[in-house]
Parts: C-alpha cells; sequence; structure tokens
C-alpha cells in the first residue's frame, strides 16, 4: 500500500528545545513537501524537496530547516522551537512537480509549551 | 500573496440536501485537487484534475483555468461528509491551499 509516513503523529515539546518530524514515503517520488496547516489558514508551504540535497524554501521558512539525504526520507527540523510553532504539520509527496497528484501523511500535531 | 480564495469557510447543510464550495485562484493554475480532512485528521485525496469535471459519487468537481475556479458539488449530503474540505491549486510547482470549509451535515 502506498503511503506517506509522519513521525511523531503527537509531541510536546517546550520552547526552546530541538524538535525533529519526520516523513517517509515509499513511492520512490522526486518532490516532497513540507506543511503546516493552521485554522483559519489553510496549509502553508514551508519547504519544498525536488530531490535529495535539493530544497528550496516555500512560502513560510523562517524557524524551520530540512534535510533530504535519501529519497524516501524528508525531515523538517525546528532548531529552538517557539510557542508560535505550535500547529499541525502535514508532509506530502508527489512523482515529480510537473506531477500534481500528492499523497499526505497523516500529519504531526506539535504543541510547544 | 494568497493564490487561493475557497469559500464558504463554513456551512451547514441538512442530510439529503446538497450544495457547492468554490475556490477562485488569483493566478492561473496547472490543476487543482481536493481534500477531505477526516477525523483523524489525515487529508484524503478526493479529486485531481487538469480540466473539465469529474464525478466520484455523491461528489463532483469543476476546474476552469482560464477562468480561475474550481467547484466541488456535494448532493444527498450524509452525516458522514461532515469535515473540513480544501481545494489546492499548483502552477507548476508546490500546490497551493485554501483556508478550507468546514461542512457539518445534520439531521
Amino acid at each position: 500500500d502506498m503511503k506517506v509516513t509522519q513521525m511523531p503523529r503527537y509531541l510536546i515539546k517546550r520552547m526552546g528545545e530541538n524538535v525533529l518530524l519526520e516523513c517517509g514515503q515509499d513511492m520512490s517520488h522526486e518532490t516532497m513537501y513540507w506543511y503546516r496547516q493552521d485554522p483559519g489558514l489553510g496549509l502553508q508551504l514551508i519547504y519544498i524537496s525536488y530531490d535529495v540535497d535539493s530544497n528550496s524554501e516555500g512560502d513560510i521558512p523562517k524557524g524551520y530547516r530540512v534535510s533530504r539525504k535519501k529519497r524516501e526520507h524528508f525531515s523538517l527540523i525546528l532548531d529552538s522551537a517557539k510557542t508560535n510553532q505550535t500547529s499541525v504539520y502535514f508532509c506530502a509527496s508527489s512523482l515529480s512537480t510537473s506531477n500534481s497528484d500528492y499523497t499526505f501523511g497523516s500529519g504531526t500535531r506539535l504543541l510547544v509549551i | 500573496g494568497d493564490q487561493v480564495e475557497q469559500s464558504p469557510s463554513a456551512l451547514s447543510l441538512h442530510e439529503g440536501t446538497g450544495s457547492a464550495l468554490r475556490c477562485n485562484f488569483t493566478t492561473t493554475m496547472r490543476a487543482v485537487q481536493w481534500f477531505r480532512k477526516n477525523s483523524r485528521g489525515s487529508l484524503i485525496n478526493l479529486f485531481y484534475l487538469a480540466s473539465g469535471t469529474k464525478e466520484n459519487g455523491r461528489l463532483k468537481s469543476a476546474f476552469d483555468s482560464k477562468e480561475r475556479y474550481s467547484t466541488l458539488h456535494i448532493r444527498d449530503a450524509q452525516l458522514e461528509d461532515s469535515g473540513t474540505y480544501f481545494c489546492a491549486g499548483n502552477n507548476n510547482n508546490a500546490p497551493r491551499f485554501g483556508a478550507g470549509t468546514k461542512l457539518s451535515v445534520k439531521p
């Protein structure tokens, strides 16, 4: 069953701690994305990765960085988490940017206290 | 800037009735995708359209790239249709999402 897997599903961190959100896909998709979803704002693009070590900022990259060392894994890192980074984070993948059929993970709900 | 305007932000329907959700795009999109966020918080892919219309059960979607809009029609709404629906427009980079429509279906 082809899918995007996000870990963990739920996470509570204190302000200033480092946060690592992991995403994996088993479809050999080239392109992967990280979004955050906040009420009334929909999903906002944080980072996009076109392939291994080929990452690009999205619309709201500040406070985040990413790592893609293998095609099947795309990590989102928060160095020194802030309370305004409390959100639901979604990872997605697509075959390429020219193929618009996206597959989403189940989301990671992050609470920064 | 904002590229996807989704309306309405909230919608209440009685079982058996129907309505339409709409997304207007401020730029030309190559394709549109509609999702529903289920009770577990996962995003379920409903439709992907590069043009024209698609129908699946009680749902029907249309996309007009030239006129810059897409619609999602729901007919004979059921209680399990409740949830938040998102459209996403793609302009050859990454999908940009609307703010979502929270649909409540009541008996």
